[in-house]
């Protein structure tokens, strides 16, 4: 079965520490990779995406992630943390279809980023 | 430039009445989606529509969902005989190719 988990429900971290997230995925076909990030009563802002090539992939406000075909997993990581950065992430995978659109995405339960002073 | 807007963002209703969602998506963008995230389930596909194919109704929960996309522009998710279970934030989402670019949502709560 396609499936996206996020193994980290709440993260704490302080700020300017560095930080990863976890997610693994499993799925049939070639996977097209995302993270969105929410910040509270908001939508979902695309983070970064990975379809081919270079597999570390950077994105905006300074994340990158790392896509290891072996692991089946696509962390995300980002050096140095703000208190901007304060929200919850999803770790979500699709599929390319036929014709070239996107199929729809399988979400991870998301990780909860919270941000010590 | 506009991103994808839903209305109303916040619905509050009682058991048993129909309710309607709307979602205007992004100029131009053939592709459009509904999902539904509730604190149990997480973020769930309900419904997909690609230009003038059938959508992909796959992920609604039952018969008391549907949907359509008028002129493949806005689309309408309707919620008939509403449940408390229904109660959660439906996120609408549209794309030109690759990529999912996410409403802000509506926030709907049974009574």
């Amino acid at each position: 079965a396609q499936s996206v988990t996020q193994p980290d429900i709440h993260i704490t971290v302080s700020e300017g520490a560095s930080l990863e997230l976890r997610c693994n995925y499993s799925y049939g076909a070639t996977p097209y990779l995302f993270w969105y990030v929410q910040s509270p009563g908001q939508g979902l802002q695309l983070l970064l995406k990975y379809f081919s090539g270079d597999t570390l992939v950077q994105g905006i406000k300074g994340f990158e992630a790392e896509f290891k075909r072996s692991q089946s997993s696509f962390n995300l990581r980002k050096p140095s943390v703000h208190w901007s950065d304060a929200a919850e992430y999803f770790c979500a995978v699709g599929a390319m279809l036929y014709g070239g659109s996107q199929g729809n995405l399988i979400f991870g339960k998301g990780t909860k980023l919270s941000v010590k002073p | 430039g506009a991103g994808v807007s839903q209305s109303p963002s916040n619905k509050v209703t009682e058991k048993g009445k129909d309710v309607e969602l709307r979602c205007d998506p992004i100029s131009g963008h053939t592709a459009l989606y509904w999902y539904r995230q509730s604190l149990g389930q997480g973020l769930e596909f309900l419904i997909y529509f690609q230009g003038n194919s059938a959508p992909d109704k796959s992920g609604l929960p039952s018969d008391r969902f549907s949907a359509e996309r008028t002129g493949g522009s806005v689309s309408t998710l309707t919620i008939q005989r509403t449940q408390q279970e229904d109660s959660a934030v439906y996120l609408c989402a549209s794309s030109f190719v690759e990529t999912q670019y996410f409403g802000p949502g509506t926030r709907l709560l049974v009574l």
